[in-house]
């Protein structure tokens, strides 16, 4: 088994939905993360956690909610969707030591059209 | 903030050594880290550095840090086809796993 989950894989969703990103880990890690990758622009970090009470907002939040339902799961949000927010979207988990590995997850392919 | 760049593409023949160049802005990024992503799939950590350190073998692959420059390289000993994947280069300071990426090297590896 994987050890970051992420569902769906792939999403076509119409302007103005509202979806969710699921991630599940289990790496044990307190730390949790969302980015986004869009083609010659890298990964941007859009939300963090460092714990299930520490919700913190990245480079990139406007847009985007999330929740830490549990010390396992973090989910993402787009309340309403726009067309810009097509994208492949990554989850991961990291350790709290300094220098620890960062896990990512398969990624989740989401189409807003 | 930090700020991560690196060239889009970079194109050799099978058997040649590669080198992907990468460069930081932020003096305190203690920890530097090189991914490769292959098609339709995750990231997979290859190999990190330490800010202490100046270079880093593990088999095939090379890390090179200079501080000074802030300026990272990996180099790909015997680039074989089964290397053609976006490589990124990853920066964070000490205490903080957030990763600040760069824009990713596509490296397109010919028989």
């Amino acid at each position: 088994d994987a050890d970051v989950t992420q569902t769906p894989r792939n999403r076509i969703t119409k302007t103005g939905k509202r979806i969710m990103l699921e991630c599940s880990q289990t790496k044990g890690h307190d730390r949790m993360y969302w980015y986004r990758q869009d083609p010659g622009l890298g990964l941007r970090l859009i939300y963090y956690s460092f714990d299930v009470k520490d919700i913190n907002k990245g480079e990139i939040s406007d847009g985007y909610s999330v929740s830490r339902q549990a010390q396992a799961k973090f989910s993402l949000s787009l309340e309403s969707a726009i067309p810009n927010q097509t994208a492949l979207y990554f989850c991961a988990t990291s350790g709290s030591s300094q220098g620890a590995r960062t896990f990512f997850g398969q990624g989740t392919r989401l189409t807003v059209v | 903030g930090e700020d991560v760049e690196q060239s889009l593409f970079l194109s050799v023949r099978e058997g040649d050594s590669s080198v992907i160049n990468c460069t930081y802005t932020d003096s305190s990024s203690t920890y530097l880290y090189w991914y490769k992503q292959e098609p339709g799939a995750g990231l997979q950590l290859l190999t990190y550095i330490f800010s202490n350190m100046d270079m880093k073998q593990d088999q095939r692959l090379t890390v090179l840090l200079n501080k000074k420059d802030k300026h990272l390289s990996l180099r790909i000993a015997d680039t074989q086809t089964g290397d053609s994947a976006i490589y990124f280069c990853a920066a964070s300071s000490t205490g903080f796993q957030k990763l600040v990426f760069g824009t990713g090297t596509r490296l397109l590896v010919s028989p």
